[in-house]
């Protein structure tokens, strides 16, 4: 039961552009939502989070909408940099249990062209 | 000391048997989380430790266990592998449970033959 998809595998943008990264999760448990970036042979490295009260969290050229109605959040870079390709996961979790437990989704491989 | 280190970083072991991977935590955070990631998958929970005590685990058996030492380290020891063991394997730490904010190693990738 995969309680956090992001049904994209891939996407290729230009440089300069605006990358959007899309998230679903099935769990309304889920109260805090966060995104991570990996490049090949390194670890996931945390870019940014949402709490469930809000609908909207920006840091630089990053910005993360959620939208629990419809259990979706999706991650915008504007703009662009071919430093940004790697693959980027969501993440979920129900946040006051404290456990350390983060469901994440299959991860999305982002190509920026130059 | 910054970041967080994993040992070894690449590992083949036969199936039946047992391995022990290893993790330096980032200084001052007293809580890991260990996760497994299949290939072309996300990171799975496997278990956190907080203050040397497991806090919370995931849908994994049993012969995967961990340990939490106070000089920031710690270990995930699997018994009798299993050939769909064969993943990476992320330690990732914080400063407290309540953080998600987590710094990840870059993970030890297990083969079982």
């Amino acid at each position: 039961d995969q309680q956090v998809k992001q049904n994209s595998p891939s996407l290729s943008v230009q440089e300069g552009r605006i990358s959007i990264l899309n998230c679903d999760y099935t769990n309304s448990m889920f109260d805090y939502f966060l995104w991570y970036k990996k490049y090949p042979a390194e670890g996931p490295t945390f870019l940014i989070s949402i709490s469930s009260i809000k609908d909207k969290n920006e840091d630089g050229r990053f910005t993360v909408f959620l939208n629990k109605s419809a259990k979706h959040l999706s991650l915008h870079i504007v703009p662009s940099q071919p430093g940004d390709s790697a693959v980027y996961f969501c993440a979920a979790s129900a946040g006051s249990s404290n456990t350390g437990k983060l469901i994440f989704g299959q991860g999305t491989t982002l190509q920026v062209k130059p | 000391e910054t970041g967080v280190t994993q040992s070894p970083t690449h590992l083949i072991k036969t199936r039946g048997q047992q391995v022990t991977l290893r993790c330096s935590s980032q200084s001052g955070h007293n809580t890991v989380s260990w996760y497994q990631q299949a290939l072309g998958q996300g990171p799975q929970f496997i278990f956190q430790y907080y203050r040397e005590e497991e806090n919370g685990r995931g849908n994994f058996p049993p012969r995967f266990s961990g340990l939490q030492f106070p000089n920031y380290s710690s270990e995930l020891n699997v018994n009798a592998l299993e050939l769909d063991d064969s993943a990476l394997y992320l330690c990732a730490s914080s400063p407290d449970p309540a953080n998600y904010g987590y710094t990840f190693g870059s993970g030890t990738r297990l083969t079982v033959v």
